[in-house]
C-alpha cells in the first residue's frame, strides 16, 4: 500500500523559509508525478505545485509562483517543497500526493504537515 | 482561473437516504482527447482527502458502489444512493483541464 510521509512542518516568521519533504515508499516513486496541496485552517483545498516523474516539468499555483520550488530526488524516493518569502497566508496543512499518471490528479495523499507563518 | 462552485455547502441526511452534491465549473473540463478532467474527493474529519471518482463517473478502487458521479459540459453531480455514517465529511470536486488546477469550496455532509 502506497505510503507518503511528510516531514515535520513548523513555525516560521514572515519572510522566512522552510523546506518540506515527503518520503515515498511501497511504490516505484520514479515512475510517478507528484503534487503538493495545502489547506488553510478551516478552509478548502488549494493545489500548490506539480512535478513530473522525471522532474522535467513543474507547475505552480498563482499564489506561490516565484516563491515556492518543487523538486524531487528519485534516488532517495523523496519529494520536496522549498518555501521562501513566507507570508501569514501560507499558514496551512501541506499534503503531498501521488499522481497515478492518468491525470493530472491525486490518488493517494499523505497525512499532511502543519506550517504556521507568524511573528 | 476555472471556478468550481459546489452546492449546497452543507447537507444533513438521514441514514439510508440519498444525497446529491452539485459542482458547476466556469469552463468545461472536457479535453480534446475526449476525457473530462473532473474528479471528486472526500475528506473525513481529521484525515487527508481520499479519492472517490475520476473522469466524472468512474469509481476509484475500493469506493463503494453507492457513490456515483455524472454530468457533462459544466454541470456535474455526485450522488450517494444510501448515506451511511461513514460517509460523513467534506466532499470536493476538482478540475485539472486548465492550470491552475482548482477545487470547489467543499460540501459538508452530516448525519441527521
Amino acid at each position: 500500500q502506497v505510503l507518503l510521509v511528510e516531514s515535520e512542518g513548523g513555525v516560521v516568521q514572515p519572510g522566512g523559509s522552510l523546506r518540506l519533504s515527503c518520503a515515498a515508499s511501497r511504490f516505484t516513486f520514479s515512475n510517478y508525478a507528484m503534487h503538493w496541496i495545502r489547506q488553510a485552517p478551516g478552509k478548502g483545498l488549494e493545489w500548490v505545485a506539480f512535478i513530473r516523474y522525471d522532474g522535467n516539468d513543474k507547475y505552480y499555483g498563482d499564489s506561490v509562483k516565484g516563491r515556492f520550488t518543487i523538486s524531487r530526488d528519485n534516488s532517495k524516493n523523496t519529494l520536496y517543497l522549498q518555501m521562501n518569502s513566507l507570508r501569514p497566508e501560507d499558514t496551512a496543512v501541506y499534503y503531498c500526493a501521488k499522481d497515478p499518471s492518468s491525470g493530472p490528479l491525486m490518488d493517494v495523499w499523505g497525512k499532511g504537515t502543519t506550517v504556521t507563518v507568524s511573528s | 482561473d476555472i471556478v468550481m462552485t459546489q452546492t449546497p455547502l452543507s447537507l444533513s441526511v438521514t441514514p439510508g437516504q440519498p444525497a446529491s452534491i452539485s459542482c458547476k465549473s466556469s469552463e468545461s473540463p472536457l479535453h480534446s482527447d475526449g476525457k473530462t478532467y473532473l474528479y471528486w474527493y472526500l475528506q473525513k474529519a481529521g484525515q487527508s482527502p481520499q479519492f472517490l471518482i475520476y473522469e466524472v463517473s468512474n469509481r476509484f478502487s475500493g469506493v463503494p458502489d453507492r457513490f456515483s458521479g455524472s454530468g457533462s459540459g459544466t454541470d456535474f453531480t455526485l450522488k450517494i444512493s444510501r448515506v451511511e455514517a461513514e460517509d460523513v465529511g467534506v466532499y470536493y470536486c476538482m478540475q485539472t483541464i486548465q492550470l491552475p488546477w482548482t477545487f470547489g469550496q467543499g460540501t459538508k455532509v452530516e448525519i441527521k
